[in-house]
């Protein structure tokens, strides 16, 4: 079964950082790109980070670039999202999810049951 | 950034009945290869999404034959030709033509 979960939510402080992480499995990871998508119930799905099957290539939306930055261990068949400067508008639920095509502009599919991240003093 | 905006944001719907969801792109969504990069995906309640159509009209393995997907350039179409229980979600369209890559504000489907 193809499956991915993400891990590493919590609550954080404004300014913080935290390195969520994403499991693998039932697929050839390294032969895939992954996401990161996040949602929040007041703007819904936000695609935030794309990265390709070797990992020398990433790419993200303005707000959260240079912020953010995703990195993969395909020896471990794991996705990182390491997020720092983090501000409340990043509170959401963090979805990783396999590209649907080399460039994931096809979109993405399966997703992981997300992990909530809370930023708040 | 490329803005989608979904119509209705609620859709209340008799089972058995058929349902159709709007997507309208603030630019045109021909990509320079030809493909139109138009995606819609499912929410049902207390699950993650899931993928339904990729490039406007093809269905994902497993997705029942009731679900279609049309549209052009800016102006997209999602239907589900009779409406079953199991339906009931948000449903979003998303673009993959533009950077960066955006999400319609979702469609809520209900049952009557």
């Amino acid at each position: 079964e193809v499956k991915v979960v993400e891990s590493g939510g919590g609550l954080v402080q404004p300014g913080g950082s935290l390195r969520l992480s994403c499991a693998a499995s039932g697929f050839t990871f390294s032969n895939y790109p992954m996401t990161w998508v996040r949602q929040t119930p007041g703007t819904g799905l936000e695609w935030i980070s794309s990265i390709d099957n070797t990992g020398g290539y990433s790419y993200y939306p303005d707000s959260v670039r240079g912020r953010f930055t995703t990195s993969r261990d395909n020896s471990r068949n794991a996705l990182f999202l390491q997020m720092s400067g983090l501000r409340a508008e990043d509170t959401a639920v963090y979805y990783c999810a396999i590209c649907m095509s080399v460039t994931c502009r096809a979109g993405f599919g399966p997703w992981g049951p997300g992990t909530l991240v809370t930023v708040s003093s | 950034d490329v803005v989608l905006t979904q119509s209705p944001l609620s859709l209340p719907v008799t089972l058995g009945q058929p349902a159709s969801i709007s997507c309208r792109s603030s630019q045109s969504l021909v990509f320079s290869d030809g493909n139109t990069y138009l995606n819609w995906f499912q929410q049902r309640p207390g699950q993650s999404p899931r993928r339904l159509i990729y490039k406007v009209s093809n269905r994902d393995s497993g997705v029942p034959d009731r679900f279609s997907g049309s549209g052009s350039g800016t102006d997209f179409t999602l239907k589900i030709s009779r409406v079953e229980a199991e339906d009931v979600g948000i449903y979003y369209c998303m673009q993959g033509t533009h950077w960066a890559w955006t999400f319609g504000q979702g469609t809520k489907v209900e049952i009557k």
